[in-house]
């Protein structure tokens, strides 16, 4: 079985440009997280969807981000105009219920800079 | 609200000889309590997670944990280090208060394995 993966893995963008995260989830899980970690700091939730639906967006930090899950399968997020703080590794997590004692799948991250 | 302090950012242990990590929680329902680990230029991988079942957990790669509610501890050990343990390691919490879960991290704690 194929485990989350995101693309890109890494990316180097400047300050005021777009960037677009993909993250493909564990096939026939309805549950898809995004999570992001500043340098030196603490995984932080960004956002949970429940197949195309946003459960909770409470964590994203402003409306530079936007996230899509179009048919309830891959997801994007979107950061335009990118500023220097949102540097960090942008991770993506899937679970089947969603469930107070469910197990999340992380992918690997993409690790973005912006310069 | 809820919490987690990982006490160590950094943990350096000589192979062969055990691993304690320490992590403790607040939360205000009872919560559910995960170890995760992180290898370099991977995804966040399940370790093991209490779920209000047997306070002692056991989880992969020798490793396991205790679930102390007096103490609100969630200690990461294991008997005998292995050179392949070296990575990160993240103390995380999601409270059982019922609807979809909510998680939050630690800052990690950084497992160094000395030859």
């Amino acid at each position: 079985e194929a485990g989350v993966t995101q693309f890109p893995s890494h990316s180097v963008i400047e300050k005021g440009q777009t960037v677009t995260l993909r993250c493909d989830p564990i096939s026939g899980h309805d549950n898809l997280y995004w999570y992001r970690r500043v340098m030196g700091k603490e995984i932080k939730f960004l956002l949970h969807f429940v197949k195309e639906s946003k459960q909770d967006e409470s964590g994203m930090p402003n409306n530079r981000f936007l996230a899509e899950r179009t048919g309830g399968t891959y997801s994007t997020l979107k950061v335009q105009p990118a500023e220097l703080e949102d540097s960090g590794v942008y991770f993506c997590a899937s679970s089947q219920t969603g469930g107070v004692t469910d197990t999340q799948y992380f992918g690997p991250g993409t690790r973005l800079t912006v310069l | 609200a809820q919490s987690v302090t990982q006490l160590d950012s950094h943990v350096s242990v000589s192979e062969g000889t055990p691993v304690l990590l320490r992590c403790n929680y607040s939360s205000s329902y009872s919560p559910s309590l995960f170890w995760y680990v992180q290898h370099p230029n991977k995804g966040l991988q399940l370790l093991l997670k209490y779920t209000s079942a047997a306070t002692l957990v056991k989880g992969i790669n020798g490793f396991e944990a205790e679930f102390k509610k007096s103490e609100t501890s969630f200690h990461l050990t294991k008997p005998s280090a292995h050179m392949s343990d070296a990575a990160e390691y993240f103390c995380v919490v999601s409270p059982n208060s019922g609807g979809y879960q909510k998680v939050t991290f630690g800052t990690g704690t950084k497992l160094q394995v000395i030859p």
